[in-house]
């Protein structure tokens, strides 16, 4: 079965670039979706179809998907950002990854 | 705007069934699929299946058929998620979350919005 590979954890200083992966066989030739979840929260959609943001997610998240890994991407890094992210595809049916916690220093 | 109210925390006993409602508003509520995920405590996301609120028709997990059944009533644009014989294990945040997909379309597959969740307790 399709198996999706996140790190545990994350670290970025405040106001860098951080960036959490999420491997899979081929997972370039799937639409990959992201979500945050803060504590005690429902997740929050924040790219989905690869690289597309809903309307009020701010242009500092971005994200890509090539070959073996996507990329979720965020730009100057705000405390607020701090969150499990969890990156989801659809293959014969819908997977998440084991998610990654964010921590911004 | 478009908006998923769950019912309230459930505590039951194992072998027992728990029924947990997701009321939509802000949209046409036959119009898009809606799914269902759990969160176990400390842990991950877990898909379960969708419903088609026009049609009734439903596809679950495997590893959730035969223990779960989704349902709607349109009247008053509400979804249910209902799990039976439930084990500690099932001990979980349930999440509705609506698809993009217009019915009748291909299934997108992603979730915006989600409800706030529905925590279910199973213990004897």
């Amino acid at each position: 079965s399709y198996e999706l590979t996140q790190p545990l954890s994350v670290s970025v200083a405040l106001g860098q670039t951080a960036r959490i992966t999420c491997g899979g066989n081929n997972i370039g030739s799937k639409n990959v979706h992201w979500y945050q979840q803060k504590p005690g929260q429902a997740p929050v959609l924040v790219i989905y179809r690869d690289s597309n943001r809903p309307s009020g997610i701010p242009e500092r998240f971005s994200g890509s998907n090539s070959g073996n890994t996507a990329t979720l991407t965020i730009s100057r890094a705000q405390a607020g950002d701090e969150a499990d992210y969890y990156c989801q595809v659809w293959d014969s049916s819908t997977l998440f990854g084991g998610g990654t916690k964010l921590t911004v220093l | 705007q478009v908006q998923l109210v769950q019912s309230g925390a459930e505590v039951k006993k194992p072998g027992a069934s728990v029924k947990v409602s997701c009321k939509a508003s802000g949209y046409t509520f036959t119009g898009y699929y809606m799914h269902w995920v759990r969160q176990a405590p400390g842990q991950g996301l877990e898909w379960m299946g969708w419903i088609n609120p026009n049609s009734g028709g439903t596809n679950y997990a495997q590893k959730f058929q035969g223990r779960v059944t989704m349902t709607r009533d349109t009247s008053i644009s509400t979804a249910y998620m209902e799990l039976s014989r439930l084990r500690s294990d099932d001990t979980a945040v349930y999440y509705c979350a609506r698809d993009p997909t217009e019915v009748g379309a291909t299934l997108e597959n992603w979730f915006d919005p989600w409800g706030q969740g529905t925590l279910v307790t199973v213990s004897s």
